[in-house]
């Protein structure tokens, strides 16, 4: 299957910085990307979906000026978490998928534990 | 609201047994699920898809079933080993070429020797 890549898997932050997680396609182009948040014990939290090179789609109840989505080319996204606070603290987990048929399987990165301390 | 739901409790067998998770929705007409395995601090990784379509989906020790009828999902690990100790969640998927998926808390799953 596909390669999806994450990085970095583990950040640890102070209050009020902002982070970056970014994920990349290594073997296909990655027309569109989903970024989820997933809590302790708890099911994939749709944040939003981006197309490269235009703007994300959020779901409702994220703060898109809080959790910048930059997809500028077809292997790389970046989820910047900004003016974090230990309620952000989560895992956060990107998946992409390529034009051409639907329907098909989610390839994800490897996850990326935040801790915002 | 639209609703999944997967076994709620942990599950334990005995090596060798055949384990069966459970999946069903509420208020949705998926148009395919999907079954994944997560192993704590990872990503999920794909096991199956299945269509509206389609009774029964076969890969090695792995078979799911999908009655549209009954709204449900069952997955069916065979010969278990305890390398299939892990998170398996459904996830459902509509008509379209958006790719958004809704998914299920998970079942956790040991496999025990």
């Amino acid at each position: 299957g596909a390669v999806v890549s994450q990085h970095p898997s583990r950040v640890i932050c102070k209050s009020g910085t902002s982070v970056k997680i970014e994920c990349r396609s290594l073997d296909f182009q990655a027309t569109t990307m989903f970024w989820y948040r997933q809590f302790p014990k708890q099911s994939l939290m749709l944040m939003a979906t981006s197309n490269e090179g235009s703007k994300a789609t959020y779901e409702q109840g994220v703060e898109k000026d809080k959790f910048l989505i930059n997809h500028a080319s077809l292997t790389l996204s970046t989820l910047t978490v900004t003016s974090a606070h230990p309620e952000d603290s989560s895992f956060y987990i990107c998946s992409a998928g390529s034009s051409g048929t639907a329907n098909t399987e989610a390839f994800f990165g490897q996850g990326t534990r935040l801790t915002v301390v | 609201s639209q609703k999944i739901e997967q076994n709620s409790e942990a599950l334990n067998i005995q090596e060798g047994k055949t384990a069966t998770l459970t999946c069903n929705y509420t208020n949705y007409s998926p148009a395919y699920l999907q079954w994944y395995r997560q192993d704590p601090g990872r990503g999920p990784v794909f096991l199956l898809l299945i269509r509206e379509n389609e009774k029964e989906k076969r890969k090695e020790r792995l078979k799911v079933t999908f009655d549209t009828t009954l709204k449900q999902s069952l997955f069916h690990i065979t010969a278990s080993q305890p390398a299939d100790s892990a998170t398996y969640l459904c996830a459902l998927g509509s008509a379209g070429n958006n790719r958004k998926l809704i998914w299920g808390l998970g079942t956790s799953l040991a496999v025990n020797p």
